[in-house]
């Protein structure tokens, strides 16, 4: 079945300690993306990916890091610097151009304690 | 800057009510597209519907329906005789193309449906 993976679906972390989210998709997108989402504050843009080996900060970027080596893996670190990091983040992918949906993986809720 | 607002925080309804969820836009592009996305307690988002801005036939599948107007720059979702099955998280958002050639979407803060038995 073609789609969006995203692993793990809890993450636990200490404050201070760097982890990565995992975001792989075989539905062959050239878009990759990755958001944030708190409560009340809707969907926010952190980074965006629409070729590989190539990527955009989205709108709150500080604190995070990607990186689009190949197609189908748009891994996402969250870095000490992340001043508040426990939220819910969701991978999505699309075939490339704004006219088309996107579609999204499953979210990794972080927790930070 | 674009925009897209959805001033409805929360809403409850009773089964088999009719339900309308509000979303409204700004954008200086002449060309752009509008989407709508349920989000059920899983939290996956799945899509619903696009709408490009050369389009403003409203729109019906099932119990669905969708209220597109430039005129106010508004893109409306109804749900018509609600189902518990209803309840979740709505978005509406809007693809936002530079001159670059990148793009990227712009999310509503959302609206949540909670449909009681």
């Amino acid at each position: 079945d073609g789609g969006i993976t995203q692993s793990p679906k809890y993450l636990f972390r200490k404050e201070g300690q760097n982890v990565t989210l995992s975001c792989e998709q075989n539905l062959n997108h050239d878009a990759m993306y990755w958001y944030r989402q708190d409560p009340g504050q809707g969907l926010r843009l952190i980074y965006y990916s629409q070729i590989v080996n190539d990527f955009q900060k989205g709108d709150i970027a500080e604190g995070y890091s990607v990186s689009r080596e190949k197609k189908e893996s748009f891994p996402l670190t969250v870095t000490s610097a992340q001043k508040n990091p426990t939220a819910f983040y969701l991978c999505a992918s699309n075939p490339g151009g704004p006219n088309n949906e996107q579609f999204f993986g499953p979210g990794t809720r972080l927790t930070v304690l | 800057a674009q925009k897209v607002t959805q001033a409805q925080t929360e809403i409850s309804v009773v089964e088999k009510e009719d339900v309308t969820l509000d979303c409204v836009y700004e954008t200086r592009d002449t060309t752009y597209y509008l989407f709508w996305y349920k989000q059920p307690p899983s939290g996956e988002l799945v899509f619903l519907i696009r709408r490009n801005s050369f389009d403003e036939q409203n729109e019906i599948s099932g119990r669905y329906s969708w209220n597109f107007q430039k005129s106010t720059s508004s893109f409306n979702f109804t749900i018509t005789a609600s189902q518990v099955v209803d309840s979740a998280v709505y978005f509406c958002a809007l693809s936002e193309a530079f001159t670059s050639g990148t793009y990227k979407y712009i999310f509503g803060t959302g609206t949540r449906l909670k449909v009681l038995a």
